[in-house]
């Protein structure tokens, strides 16, 4: 099973709405990603969860807090977003951290910020 | 500094016609990957293939087929007598060993779009 679930598929909220965005994988990969891709765009990396230890963070706004409450679950908490944070957000995870090792996605969560 | 191009941005093909979407990469590394990504409409990245940057061995699953060079730095992707579910955006990405410690980052290329008529 190399399946890769999130809720929800899509979302409005508006800017000063609080939502979670929701990642989960049963596969026991050690690594998980959240990306942002906007129209026409490749993705482009946000956060990557090592062993459930945030270890890289892309320079991200703070309006975004990602959480790895077990090695099966990412969240992505949203708050206080812009009209520009409006775009796909796929999840990813892998099985190590190392360049060799493929990712696989979600379907993602459309967001729509009002 | 890693950079992969993806320099055709869309193609559009009848149905039962090949094509060939061009990857070309750049990295100082000596060990690296390669990947390519299909995004169906649907908006999901499916993984299609891993290349190692010591093994130039050409790939072929089904109508799928992958030529590496790394005398071109080049990593292309072959459809044989493409269908109409093979319309998606395709992405290729380079991964660095050197970069990656804490987590696979991936440099993907601008990806190109693919679309095949009935």
């Amino acid at each position: 099973d190399t399946e890769v679930t999130q809720t929800p598929k899509h979302l409005v909220m508006g800017m000063t709405n609080k939502k979670s965005l929701k990642c989960e994988q049963h596969m026991g990969h050690r690594a998980m990603y959240w990306y942002k891709q906007k129209a026409k765009k490749p993705p482009e990396l946000m956060f990557v969860y090592s062993y459930e230890k945030l270890s890289i963070n892309e320079s991200v706004p703070s309006r975004f807090s990602p959480e790895c409450p077990n090695s099966s679950l990412l969240n992505l908490h949203l708050h206080a977003l812009q009209p520009e944070d409006s775009a796909l957000y796929l999840c990813a995870s892998s099985q190590g951290t190392g360049s060799s090792y493929e990712q696989y996605f979600g379907p993602g969560t459309r967001l729509t910020v009002t | 500094a890693q950079k992969v191009t993806q320099a055709q941005t869309e193609i559009s093909v009848v149905e039962k016609e090949d094509v060939t979407l061009d990857c070309v990469y750049e990295t100082r590394d000596t060990t690296y990957y390669l990947f390519w990504y299909k995004q169906p409409p649907s908006g999901e990245l499916v993984f299609l293939i891993r290349r190692n940057s010591f093994d130039e061995q050409n790939e072929i699953s089904g109508r799928y087929s992958w030529n590496f060079q790394k005398s071109t730095s080049s990593f292309n992707f072959t459809i044989t007598a493409s269908q109409v579910v093979d319309s998606a955006v395709y992405f290729c990405a380079l991964s660095e060993a050197s970069r990656n410690n804490a987590g696979n980052m991936l440099t993907f290329g601008g990806g190109t779009r693919l679309m095949v008529k009935p």
